[in-house]
């Protein structure tokens, strides 16, 4: 498994601001990536994260809006820009790790609940 | 495009009874892993359980064990013995191998809040 932390835990952010979220993780992974839960909703993919190459973004998502940073294999940074009130979600990061006989899982981390005004 | 279905938004049971989570995908792939993930009110995602397409066993992971049934692209979950600390957000998840990245993308259902009763 892996230890995955996000920084903050949570944030009350004015609109047309901007807040960044870190992901750490305990240990190096390839592939990490970045999921937005809208209040009572399930999780919605933003981005794949690989380290060294630019993040890969789901239909829906642009990089302008969820800038991503991936600077080394055990952490990276999603931005949320320009909030406006629809931001207000709670965003996930998950790693990508292998548990054997070539098979991988995803392990979540905290969550970060976001609620913009 | 892989779907997921979960067709109960909200079950209860009663502390120390069983009960059956039901879910539903459709895919065209034949290689692919389901998962239930677990989320409390502390909104941690935990992983429960996880199945391979290719075992015809069902998973087992203590109180938790699913029926399996590739056919009728099913996949349920039971939890026995319920506990008070089972109250959450049971998601379940599909993983097919990404087109793009050479990774894999979780598809989720929209979820079945269980409450376990005292």
């Amino acid at each position: 498994s892996a230890v995955i932390s996000q920084k903050p835990s949570r944030d009350i952010c004015q609109r047309g601001t901007s807040l960044t979220i870190q992901c750490q993780v305990d240990s190096q992974v390839t592939m990490m990536f970045w999921y937005r839960q809208q209040p009572g909703q399930s999780l919605t993919l933003i981005a794949t994260a690989n380290q060294g190459s630019e993040a890969t973004y789901e239909s829906g998502f642009v990089i302008d809006k969820f800038p991503i940073s991936r600077p080394n294999l055990t952490f990276s940074t999603l931005t949320v820009s320009n909030m406006s009130p629809e931001d207000s979600s709670i965003y996930l990061c998950s790693v990508e790790v292998p548990i054997g006989s070539g098979q991988e899982t995803q392990y979540f981390g905290p969550g970060t609940r976001l609620l913009v005004l | 495009a892989q779907t997921v279905t979960q067709s109960q938004p909200e079950m209860s049971v009663q502390e120390a009874e069983t009960v059956t989570l039901s879910c539903t995908y459709d895919t065209s792939e034949n290689n692919y892993y389901l998962f239930w993930y677990k989320q409390p009110p502390s909104r941690q995602m935990i992983l429960v359980i996880r199945q391979e397409a290719y075992k015809q066993q069902n998973a087992t992971e203590n109180r938790f064990s699913v029926n399996f049934q590739k056919a009728a692209k099913s996949f349920s979950l039971k939890i026995s013995d319920s506990q008070l600390g089972d109250t959450a957000m049971y998601f379940c998840a599909f993983m097919t191998p990404y087109s793009g990245a050479g990774s894999y993308q979780l598809t989720f259902g929209k979820g079945t809040k269980l409450s376990v009763i005292p």
